[in-house]
């Protein structure tokens, strides 16, 4: 079965400052991939997407994610931080044999003046 | 505002109650999702439709738990004899036909069993 993990439950970035948001999968293939962002009362907005391709893919609000299929890892980066960044982050993970997600337990992240 | 809408936003039930949400999905999105979060936890699949037919059902659906799109369109979620394990977020999404993967989500309904 496929699963999902992100190393940090919390993470704490100054504005201005770069992000960098670990997620690691567990699949037998190469899955397809996504990130996505809960801010509070909201509800999940898809960030961005890895059907195939190219490995360095661009989001929306700045973000971009690197799928490395050596590290199986797809981790989710933006070069400067705003204040109205700060939400919860999920990754997820989509079996290509089915239509269903399977998501990580989330990055919160807090964006300090 | 066009995106998924659920109803109601929050609900609090007292155990052994019945329940029932509605999500309203994107108009033309023919597969519609059913999620659970808990605290500190991503979303949990429960069940998905395409158009009227439900074509998967996580082992977290007890048989307390039944869902139904009967048109195609609307979809509702009832849980029967709430037990307090059931408090969750319970999430809503949709996708349009042929991109299986591109699922909107609606905000959600927080219930709460006591």
């Amino acid at each position: 079965a496929q699963s999902v993990t992100q190393p940090d439950i919390h993470i704490t970035v100054s504005e201005g400052a770069s992000l960098e948001l670990r997620c690691n999968y567990s699949y037998g293939a190469t899955p397809y991939l996504f990130w996505y962002v809960q801010s509070p009362g909201q509800g999940l907005q898809l960030l961005l997407k890895y059907f195939s391709g190219d490995t360095l893919v661009q989001g929306i609000k700045g973000f971009e994610a690197e799928f490395k299929r050596s590290q199986s890892s797809f981790n989710l980066r933006k070069p400067s931080v705003h204040w109205s960044d700060a939400a919860e982050y999920f990754c997820a993970v989509g079996d290509p044999g089915y239509s269903t997600l399977t998501f990580g337990k989330g990055t919160m992240l807090l964006v300090s003046p | 505002d066009t995106g998924v809408s659920q109803d109601p936003r929050h609900k609090i039930t007292k155990r052994g109650q019945n329940v029932t949400f509605r999500c309203d999905p994107i108009s033309e999105h023919n597969r519609l999702y059913w999620y659970r979060q808990t605290l500190g936890q991503g979303p949990e699949f429960l069940t998905y439709f395409q158009n009227e037919a439900q074509l998967e059902k996580s082992r977290l659906l007890s048989d307390r738990f039944s869902a139904e799109r009967p048109k195609g369109s609307f979809s509702t979620l009832e849980i029967q004899r709430t037990e307090q394990g059931d408090s969750a977020m319970y999430l809503c999404a949709s996708s349009p036909p042929g991109l299986a993967y591109e699922q909107y989500f609606g905000p959600g309904t927080r219930l709460t069993v006591t």
